[in-house]
């Protein structure tokens, strides 16, 4: 089975505090992703990455950096967090081809103060 | 679907009865379509997923239907159980890579005994 985990399932952080969510995978997928999840809305793309190093955009980039230096490991940045950022991240994972199954991991709810 | 709202849609259903969820997706050349299932406090887990060639595809207990015509996708389940209670929410592909997905906001599902 495939196993996506993140870092913490629960954080509280202070406005202007650096935010790090570590997401790690252990199915070798090539590509990642960070999303976030707010009631009502459906996940809302922040970064993907499809290879080590190298990342994209999604939908709402703004505020959020990412890193992706080994290629089990994703990490989603808040630099400065705000309380507009308070919400619930999910890292998923996939293969490059074939399914375009994600597997998600259980989420970060991360509330900012 | 893309349909944004505050308020999540809820269907309950009795336990044994068959439940059918509904979603609007928004691109007309969308061609690649899937349903998860998110439980409370856990990562969405993928359901069963259809291409636009087809109209209809089953998995055990699962049934889901596309309708191209009217942009409507849904998720029949067959004798729900109340392990069946969670969030249920289709995603649409936007991208010929798999990287990009549209997800809805989601159905609850609540099954009464």
């Amino acid at each position: 089975d495939v196993k996506v985990t993140q870092s913490s399932r629960y954080l509280v952080k202070r406005t202007g505090e650096k935010v790090f969510l570590e997401c790690v995978q252990d199915m070798d997928h090539e590509n990642m992703f960070w999303y976030r999840q707010d009631p009502g809305l459906g996940l809302r793309l922040i970064y993907f990455s499809y290879d080590v190093k190298m990342k994209e955009k999604g939908d709402i980039p703004e505020g959020y950096s990412v890193s992706r230096e080994k290629k089990e490991r994703f990490s989603l940045i808040l630099e400065s967090a705000s309380t507009n950022q308070t919400s619930m991240y999910l890292c998923a994972s996939r293969r490059p081809s074939g399914s375009y199954t994600q597997y998600f991991g259980p989420g970060t709810r991360l509330t900012v103060l | 679907g893309e349909s944004v709202g505050l308020h999540l849609p809820t269907l309950s259903v009795q336990e044994g009865d068959n439940s059918i969820i509904n979603c609007a997706y928004s691109n007309s050349a969308s061609d690649y379509f899937i349903w998860y299932k998110q439980e409370s406090g856990k990562g969405p887990q993928f359901i069963i997923d259809i291409r636009s060639n087809m109209d209809k595809r089953q998995g055990q207990r699962v049934t889901v239907l596309l309708n191209k015509t009217v942009k409507h996708l849904s998720l029949q389940i067959a004798a729900t159980q109340p392990g069946d209670s969670a969030v249920y929410f289709c995603a649409e592909r936007t991208d010929n890579y798999g990287q990009n997905f549209v997800f809805g906001p989601g159905t609850r599902l609540s099954v009464l005994p």
